[in-house]
């Protein structure tokens, strides 16, 4: 069974900038969250979307937004990047939104 | 505001020798998880436990959960250096769906 995927995997942009990061779940998982992962802050909670809906969102500007398509993928985009915004974004699937997290090996976003 | 705090921080240890990591929130939980999470990958769940005073062991590594569900501790006996990892407690509120919010992480290494 695939696992969560995560694209790309490393990513260098300059400050100003948006991204788009892209996270496919397990299959069958129609949940998706996402988080933030930086040394100083931990894994902080961005947002979950379950069934093309957002159910819970974090304590996050609204430059960081996101939104799941009907085969359960979802996307996150960050806009006019800041260089506090480094760090490793965490996709993770549920089955319904409960149970265990499923999570990807992550996107590595770099700000210069 | 970080709601659950683990400690230590980082911990360093000789191959063989047991140790403790604690996880600690004001906040009751429906239910606790644990995680590890090596360099480079996501993070991968090692337990769930749910009922306060569970104690669950998984080989080398015992998950306990406390009576009153605010606090969790894991103990690792004769640890390995295939336990180096970051250790990640969750702990899971549920109504209507789960929200999870991750511990501040105790980085572990085992020194061969």
């Amino acid at each position: 069974k695939a696992g969560v995927t995560q694209t790309p995997r490393y990513l260098i942009k300059t400050r100003g900038q948006q991204v788009t990061l892209s996270c496919s779940p397990i299959s069958g998982h129609r949940s998706v969250s996402w988080y933030q992962q930086t040394p100083g802050q931990g894994l902080q909670f961005l947002f979950e979307y379950f069934s093309e809906t957002q159910r819970n969102k974090g304590n996050f500007p609204g430059r960081f937004s996101g939104r799941q398509f009907s085969n359960s993928r979802s996307e996150m985009n960050v806009s006019t990047l800041e260089l506090g915004d480094s760090a490793l974004y965490l996709c993770a699937s549920s089955l319904q939104g409960t149970g265990s997290l499923h999570f990807g090996d992550g996107t590595r976003l770099s700000i210069l | 505001t970080q709601l659950l705090e683990q400690s230590p921080q980082f911990l360093s240890i000789q191959e063989g020798e047991n140790l403790t990591v604690y996880c600690n929130s004001s906040s009751v939980f429906s239910s606790l998880q644990w995680y590890r999470q090596e360099p480079g990958e996501g993070p991968v769940l090692l337990v769930t436990v749910v009922t306060g005073g569970e104690v669950k062991k998984l080989k080398r590594l015992t998950f306990q959960f406390g009576d009153a569900r605010k606090d969790s501790s894991l103990h690792i006996t004769a640890a390995q250096p295939g336990d180096t990892g970051l250790y990640l407690c969750a702990g899971v509120r549920s109504g209507g769906y789960q929200k999870v919010t991750f511990g501040t992480g105790t980085k572990l290494q085992v020194i061969p």
